[in-house]
């Protein structure tokens, strides 16, 4: 089943700890992308990546590291979160970025610092 | 830069027609619209190119005025089903990518 998967889907961390959220998708795409989304905000757009190797910063993207050694993988790294990253995650990834075409979701990640 | 929603909610009774605009002040390539049940990811519906198309899915299709720079997404006889939040999306130089805001519909029995 073609899909973007997320892991952990809930996590519940303190100040200062670091974490990383995979995004794994079996769709061979080759654009991949990091939101974030809260209340009143919508979806912001913390990274995306082209291709293997090409990762450039999108809205928001203070406090948090990307890697693309794998075209299908693409981890968000929060190495020291703060309770102004708590929010809910998505991964997302379309078969092109040049324009970016239909993105498929990942089911989210919640992350809650305190 | 975010393109801006409206209205940001909406209720309608089952049966009825809604239309959800999105606007930017930045020029339009393309636009996308998404929508998002509660507890889920958002949804791909359709995109539309500059040329003031306009594309169908289901009982749902949008428009797309790049000169205005605005889209409009028209719903239908709407149904249970399309309760969620509604999202325009687009593109910038650089295949960045800004959703808008966001326009809660609930439809009620």
């Amino acid at each position: 089943e073609a899909q973007v998967t997320q892991n952990p889907r809930y996590l519940i961390t303190v100040t200062g700890k670091k974490l990383t959220v995979t995004c794994s998708q079996n769709m061979n795409h080759e654009y991949m992308s990091w939101y974030r989304q809260d209340p009143g905000l919508g979806l912001r757009q913390i990274y995306y990546s082209m291709n293997v190797e090409v990762t450039d910063k999108g809205d928001v993207p203070e406090g948090y590291k990307v890697s693309r050694k794998e075209k299908r993988n693409f981890p968000l790294i929060l190495e020291s979160p703060s309770p102004n990253q708590t929010s809910l995650y998505f991964c997302a990834s379309s078969l092109s970025g040049t324009p970016p075409d239909t993105q498929y979701f990942g089911p989210g990640t919640r992350l809650t610092v305190l | 830069q975010q393109p801006v929603q409206s209205p940001q909610a909406v209720i309608l009774r089952e049966g009825e027609d809604a239309v959800i605009n999105c606007s930017s002040s930045k020029a339009l390539y393309s636009v996308h619209w998404y929508r998002q049940k509660h507890g889920e990811a958002p949804v791909f519906l359709m995109i539309l190119l500059k040329g003031g198309e306009q594309k169908g899915h289901e009982k749902i299709s949008a428009s797309f005025n790049e000169k205005k720079q605005q889209s409009s997404l028209y719903l239908t006889a709407s149904q249970l089903s399309y309760s969620g939040t509604y999202f325009c999306g687009t593109e910038k130089a650089g295949n960045q990518f800004y959703f808008g805001t966001g326009t809660s519909l609930t439809v009620i029995p």
